[in-house]
């Protein structure tokens, strides 16, 4: 286990529905990321938390919602999602101590399927 | 911004031989270039990585090649096993942000026993 997990691990929602996706670190990181990984395609980065504050906002629809009450917990909001919005939901920490040394470490991820 | 081609889609060895992955980028500014592996169910997990100032990065049966006048870098792994079958993701940082990593589309290794 790489020390970073998510709940729920599966997912399934309908357009209207609002859900929340967690992730968890225990790896005493001071930065954490959302990123979207669809078929065929590569891992697209949406947010990026450091010291719980957003730093990067990839261009994300507003039906995506960050928040990150400490430095250990990640969630994003869901609602409203179209079925193009169906992946898999990956959170990632780091440490940012160097520019040049930050390891990213992956969580499990959430499947989503919106109907 | 940065932009990772990677090559193969697919590759299928038989168990002992190599398997060479290939990435080339974009921004000749970046500087970090990791490797993750991805099996069926789980999150991409580190394997190897490595900087702009070495050429060549090993560990046990894994290595790293990068040369950054022709902006492309490889993953070789030697002595394959069926357990090295997974899902193999290149990345790099473009310049100033080494968070910002820019991901390949990904290689799906099958080492056949």
């Amino acid at each position: 286990e790489t020390g970073v997990t998510q709940t729920p691990r599966h997912l399934v929602m309908g357009m209207t529905n609002k859900k929340s996706l967690k992730c968890e670190q225990h790896l005493g990181h001071n930065a954490m990321y959302w990123y979207k990984q669809s078929a065929k395609k590569p891992l697209e980065l949406m947010f990026v938390y450091n010291f719980k504050e957003q730093t990067e906002n990839n261009s994300v629809p507003s039906r995506f919602s960050p928040e990150c009450p400490n430095s250990s917990h990640l969630f994003l909001h869901l609602h409203t999602l179209q079925p193009e919005d169906s992946a898999l939901y990956l959170c990632a920490s780091s440490q940012e101590s160097s520019p040049r040394t930050d390891t990213q470490y992956f969580g499990p991820g959430t499947r989503l399927t919106v109907l | 911004g940065e932009n990772v081609e990677q090559h193969p889609s697919t590759l299928s060895v038989q168990e002992g031989d190599s398997a060479v992955i290939k990435c080339t980028y974009s921004d000749s500014a970046s500087n970090y270039f990791p490797w993750y592996k991805q099996e069926l169910g789980k999150g991409p997990q580190l394997i190897i990585d490595i900087r702009s100032n070495v050429g060549e990065k090993k560990d046990q049966r894994i290595a790293v090649t990068l040369n950054k006048t022709a902006k492309h870098f490889s993953l070789h792994i030697t002595e394959t096993q069926p357990e090295d079958s997974a899902v193999y993701f290149c990345a790099a940082t473009p310049s100033g942000s080494a968070r910002q990593l820019t991901f390949g589309s990904g290689t799906q290794l099958t080492v056949l026993p």
